[in-house]
C-alpha cells in the first residue's frame, strides 16, 4: 500500500524557495501524485498533480524522479499567506475493492517575515 | 460554477446517537469521496462513490456508511456515535476517479462534536 511520509514541519522566510519532499515507496504504476494545501477550518485546496518527471503551474512545481518513490513540491518565493499544511496524496490499488486513498500526515509550513 | 457544498456545517450530538451528513458535488462531477480529519490522525479516507457505487472503502468500522444518489449527491451516516467520532468530515468531488488523474475538489467540511 502506497502510504506517504512527509516532514512534520518546515520554516521559511518570505521570498525564499521552499521544497517539501514526500516519500511513497510502494507507489503503483498507474498512481498519480497530488499535493494539497489546507488552511485552518477549510477543506484542502488542490495545488498540483503529476505522474512523472516535472510539472509546473502558476503556483508550484512538482518534481518526480524516475523511480517515482518520492516527489518534491517546490514553492517559489513564498509569502506569509503560504503558511498552511501541505498534503501529499497517492491513490493506490485503483479498481480494486481494497483500494485506498492515502494522505500524508501533512507538513506544517510556517513562513516568517 | 458552484463549489462543493456540505450540510450542516456544524453539529453537536451525544454518544449513542446517529448522524447523517450531506454533500453536494460540483455540477457534472460523478465521484464523491469522504474523509475524516482529526488532530491526532490527520486526514483519513472513509469511502469513495462513483455513479452510485461504492468503489473504495477505508479502514473504518461498519458504523460508518454512505451512499450516493443518481444526481451524484452523497450522504454519510454514522450510527451509535462515540466520543472519538468528533472530527471534521470532508467531502470531495471529481469528474472521474481521483486515482485516474482526476482532481478532487473539497468542500468546507462538517464539524461534528460528540458529547
Amino acid at each position: 500500500l502506497a502510504k506517504t511520509t512527509q516532514p512534520i514541519s518546515m520554516d521559511s522566510y518570505e521570498g525564499q524557495e521552499v521544497n517539501i519532499t514526500c516519500s511513497h515507496n510502494n507507489i503503483a504504476t498507474n498512481d498519480y501524485i497530488t499535493w494539497y494545501q489546507q488552511f485552518p477550518s477549510q477543506g484542502p485546496r488542490f495545488i498540483i498533480q503529476g505522474y512523472k518527471t516535472k510539472v509546473t503551474n502558476e503556483v508550484a512545481s512538482l518534481f518526480i524522479p524516475a523511480d517515482r518513490k518520492s516527489s518534491t513540491l517546490s514553492l517559489p518565493r513564498v509569502s506569509l499567506s503560504d503558511t498552511a499544511v501541505y498534503y501529499c496524496l497517492v491513490a493506490t490499488d485503483r479498481g480494486s475493492t481494497l483500494g485506498r486513498l492515502y494522505f500524508g500526515r501533512g507538513t506544517q509550513l510556517t513562513v516568517w517575515p | 460554477k458552484a463549489g462543493v457544498t456540505q450540510t450542516p456545517r456544524y453539529l453537536i450530538k451525544t454518544r449513542g446517537q446517529q448522524v447523517t451528513l450531506s454533500c453536494s458535488p460540483i455540477s457534472g462531477h460523478r465521484s464523491v469521496s469522504w474523509y475524516q480529519q482529526t488532530p491526532g490522525q490527520g486526514l483519513q479516507f472513509l469511502f469513495e462513490y462513483f455513479s452510485e457505487t461504492q468503489r473504495n472503502k477505508g479502514n473504518f468500522p461498519g458504523r460508518f456508511s454512505g451512499r450516493q444518489f443518481s444526481n451524484s449527491r452523497s450522504e454519510m451516516n454514522v450510527s451509535t456515535l462515540e466520543l472519538g467520532d468528533s472530527a471534521l468530515y470532508l467531502c470531495a468531488s471529481s469528474l472521474g476517479l481521483p486515482g485516474d488523474g482526476e482532481t478532487q475538489y473539497f468542500g468546507p467540511g462538517t464539524r461534528l462534536l460528540v458529547l
